[in-house]
């Protein structure tokens, strides 16, 4: 079966670095992408990888090892407003979107 | 505001009830999609439209219903419906179905309870 595992939760300190990993068995590959989601709020689009290497867009990066089946989002120079849920999906062969569970991030000061 | 509005925010209705849930998207997708996000779990897709055909269903009860009447529109009605359904039924939509950077843009969802 498909599967993505990323960690239920983690926290962090406001101006620190964090590291989400997520690692991912499908049928296929076609890009993986990271979204965020705030309590209450709609998912919205963080980072999109589909070569191997470090994609850096501001204070987020995102990182894909594909013959490892693993990805990571950096988040740097955390602020309070990061605090929410970070998914990760992966697009397989069908090019349907297979969702971890997400990753609930506290931030405290 | 991603340009994908669901309405109603929230929802409580009884068993025996039937409702709709409505989504619009005013960014020119030819794709749209329901899924459902319960807590701690993955998000789940329900149904995918590619204009407006139906491409994907997976496995959902008949107790949901989907309806795509034109791009721009999605509606889910409800019928019948379980305690266990009780979730965060979120619509999205993407440019179109079977490319790999195909951004999905979300709803805000609706926020439904089955009494």
């Amino acid at each position: 079966g498909q599967n993505i595992d990323q960690p239920t939760e983690m926290t962090a300190t406001e101006g620190a670095i964090v590291q989400i990993n997520c690692t991912y068995q499908t049928s296929g590959f076609n890009g993986l992408f990271w979204y965020q989601q705030h309590a209450g709020e709609a998912p919205t689009f963080l980072s999109y990888n589909v070569l191997d290497g470090l994609e850096e867009k501001g204070r987020f990066s995102s990182f894909l090892s594909r013959s490892k089946g693993y990805s990571y989002l950096l988040l740097k120079e955390l602020q309070m407003k990061d605090s929410a849920s970070y998914l990760c999906a992966v697009r397989d062969s069908n090019y349907q979107l297979i969702w971890g569970a997400g990753t609930k991030l506290i931030i405290k000061p | 505001e991603t340009g994908v509005t669901q309405t109603p925010r929230h929802l409580v209705m009884g068993m025996t009830n039937k409702k709709s849930l409505k989504c619009e998207q005013h960014l020119g997708h030819n794709a749209m999609y329901w899924y459902k996000q319960s807590a701690k779990k993955p998000l789940e897709l329900m149904f995918v439209y590619n204009f407006k055909e139906q491409t994907e269903n997976n496995s959902v009860p008949s107790r949901f219903s989907p309806e795509c009447p034109n791009s721009s529109h999605l509606f889910l009605h409800l019928h019948t419906l379980q305690p266990e359904d009780s979730a965060l039924y979120l619509c999205a939509s993407s440019q179109e179905v079977g490319t790999g950077y195909d951004e999905a843009f979300f709803g805000q969802g609706t926020r439904l309870t089955v009494v």
